[in-house]
């Protein structure tokens, strides 16, 4: 089992839809979760960080974790092709971060 | 403005020769990273440093090696004991090892031929 398991997609989505990135994890020490955006052929970038139980959101996006299940998820509303790159969820623990490989959006105009 | 930088951007390696990364950083970041990411697989850590003269090895340090002489600079040598170095390589730093997020450089493709 990995230590992060994300779908490598893609997942395909029509434009102003709402996409929905998945994301579970093994670590039950794990402490904080991120999500980072990462376009083809260029570095990743932080885009949503959570760390309580609950729904934390930050514009379009909405991350949501359930310590209980091992399951963290990140929301899009109003998809933009702009949105299209591979999503990559993060889990840190005690002195240990893991990457997962990513989930593939395609945001279809 | 502040950032990290990567250089050289694309880089060609022969069989048998040692090849160093450079990252340097303006941010004032005290913990620096190494990366490594081949397709289908989620990002590893080769070393990471988070200190002056001070470096650990991360998962697949194997046939990589640093240094950490200044905050600013965190070069990585992939020495020819490294036998499938073809890759992307992404340099990252932190503020303080549990601060939360990384910022990440461009990444240098490394490419055997």
């Amino acid at each position: 089992q990995k230590e992060v398991e994300q779908n490598s997609g893609p997942l395909s989505v029509p434009e102003g839809a709402i996409a929905s990135l998945n994301c579970t994890y093994s670590d039950r020490g794990s402490q904080s979760f991120f999500w980072y955006r990462q376009y083809s052929g260029k570095s990743p970038e932080l885009i949503m960080f959570i760390y309580s139980n609950g729904d934390k959101e930050d514009g379009r996006f909405t991350a949501q974790l359930n310590k209980a299940s091992q399951y963290v998820s990140l929301l899009i509303r109003d998809s933009q092709p702009s949105d299209s790159a591979t999503y990559l969820c993060v889990t840190r623990g005690y002195q240990k971060v893991t990457f997962g490989i990513g989930t593939k959006l395609q945001v279809i105009p | 403005d502040g950032g990290i930088t990567q250089s050289p951007k694309y880089l060609f390696r022969k069989e048998g020769q040692n090849v160093t990364l450079s990252c340097e950083q303006n941010l004032n970041h005290d913990a620096m990273y190494w990366y490594r990411q081949d397709p289908g697989q989620g990002l590893r850590l080769i070393y990471y440093s988070q200190i002056v003269n001070d470096f650990q090895k991360g998962d697949i340090a194997e046939g990589y090696s640093v240094s950490r002489e200044k905050k600013e600079s965190f070069p990585l040598t992939v020495t020819s004991a490294q036998k499938n170095p073809t890759a992307f390589y992404l340099c990252a730093s932190k503020a303080s090892p549990g601060y939360y997020g990384y910022t990440f450089g461009s990444g240098t493709r490394l490419t055997v031929v």
